[in-house]
């Protein structure tokens, strides 16, 4: 069974431009989580998405959103990019909503320049 | 509100020695204690969480909700356990939301 797809791997952006990440949860998977993780932060809770609905959300300003598609496919959007957006941002999916192991995907690395 | 705490980041072992990565936790309930393990170059992933009460790779993870604590121990820590480990909580109301610990990074050395 393949693992928690993330794309692209890599990327570099400038202030103020916007970005899109996508993820792909193992197959039968409903629930899609984002993190971002930093040196000084650490691993921070973005929000969660189960059944094409947002279930969950950090405190993370409003630039951050997301969705989910009827497949469980998951994007992630950055808008008016910031230099302490800097990170790497993963996702992770579960089974379902609250149970269930979450399985990480290799992450995507967005520096904003 | 919930936290984790790691208060180590950095911790060096000897290969053979007894090593135990600590995790204090605050929440007003009953939450579900992960631990999770990048190796160098890897994504991160599970190693055991406190309701399977598994030993996985020789580790075991205690919880104790006095303490509140769930701190991960090896009798015999080996070269390879070389990682960044990270505790997790997931709260009763949190969905699948995971508070992560800062992380403690282990060396184990030969």
């Amino acid at each position: 069974k393949a693992g928690v797809t993330q794309t692209p791997r890599y990327l570099i952006k400038t202030r103020g431009q916007q970005v899109t990440l996508s993820c792909s949860p193992i197959s039968g998977h409903r629930s899609v989580s984002w993190y971002q993780q930093t040196p000084g932060q650490g691993l921070q809770f973005l929000f969660e998405y189960f059944s094409e609905t947002q279930r969950n959300k950090g405190n993370f300003p409003g630039r951050f959103s997301g969705r989910q598609f009827s497949n469980s496919r998951s994007e992630m959007n950055v808008s008016t990019l910031e230099l302490g957006d800097s990170a790497l941002y993963l996702c992770a999916s579960s089974l379902g909503l609250a149970f269930g192991i979450q399985y990480f995907g290799a992450g995507t690395r967005l520096s904003v320049l | 509100a919930q936290r984790v705490t790691q208060p180590e980041k950095l911790l060096s072992v000897f290969k053979g020695a007894p090593v135990e990565l600590k995790c204090n936790y605050s929440y007003s309930g009953s939450p579900e204690l992960f631990w999770y393990v990048q190796y160098s170059r890897q994504r991160l992933q599970l190693l055991l969480r406190h309701i399977s009460r598994e030993s996985i790779k020789g580790f075991t993870a205690d919880l104790n909700k006095g303490e509140t604590s769930f701190h991960l121990k090896k009798p015999f820590a080996q070269e390879e356990d070389s990682a960044m480990y990270y505790c997790a909580l997931r709260g009763e109301t949190s969905g699948s939301r995971l508070t992560f610990g800062e992380g403690t990074q282990l060396t184990v050395n030969p």
